[in-house]
């Protein structure tokens, strides 16, 4: 069965500073990969995904995630955050067979000023 | 222009009461999809279809049917609310789904909020 992981349920950063989400998977074959965004009572916003080919991605609003098989992750890095980054991010796998995605719990950013 | 839209956006109903959600995305795409996200933001797939025809079907209660009359449009019909409904129903929709070859991304509606009392 696939499944996410994503470790961190919450972190704050100042804004400015660099930001890594972690997301680690499971999935059998080769995985697509996806991180949305959700800001407050808002819907899920795609920021970018993997499905083949060069393992850094970038997405909208400066982000971008490198696929590393070898380590099961997808981690969403932006090197300059910015207060508007404030939001809930969900890392999810989904692949062949159905394209029934598999979420993450989320992680909350909190961005100082 | 909305890609995926969902009414109502907000939903306050007694418990055994039964109501409806509605879907609607005008991207010409072929599957659509209900999620639901519990008061902890965790988002679980409910059901899928592709060109009206039920694909996924997850471990939901009965009480709970999906309808498609085109493919453009996706309702859930919940029956006999309980207080576990209570959550923020999305709607997606993709491309491809469905089939051997499912890459293609999921565009999310702003959700509907049920509460229910």
């Amino acid at each position: 069965a696939q499944s996410v992981t994503q470790p961190d349920i919450h972190i704050t950063v100042s804004e400015g500073a660099s930001l890594e989400l972690r997301c680690n998977y499971s999935y059998g074959a080769t995985p697509y990969l996806f991180w949305y965004v959700q800001s407050p009572g808002q819907g899920l916003q795609l920021l970018l995904k993997y499905f083949s080919g060069d393992t850094l991605v970038q997405g909208i609003k400066g982000f971008e995630a490198e696929f590393k098989r070898s380590q099961s992750s997808f981690n969403l890095r932006k090197p300059s955050v910015h207060w508007s980054d404030a939001a809930e991010y969900f890392c999810a796998v989904g692949g062949l067979s159905g394209s029934r995605l598999t979420f993450g719990e989320g992680t909350q950013l909190t961005v100082n000023p | 222009d909305t890609a995926v839209s969902q009414t109502p956006k907000y939903l306050v109903t007694q418990m055994g009461n039964d109501k409806s959600i509605k879907c609607e995305q005008n991207l010409g795409h072929d599957t659509m999809y209900w999620y639901k996200q519990d008061s902890k933001k965790f988002l679980k797939i409910m059901f899928s279809y592709n060109n009206k025809e039920l694909i996924i079907n997850e471990t939901v209660p009965n009480r709970f049917s999906p309808k498609s009359p085109d493919k453009a449009h996706l309702n859930l019909h919940i029956n006999s609310l309980e207080l576990g409904d209570s959550a923020v129903y999305f709607c997606a929709s993709s491309q491809v789904g469905g089939g051997i070859f499912s890459t293609d991304t999921q565009y999310f509606g702003p959700g509907t909020r049920l509460t229910v009392l």
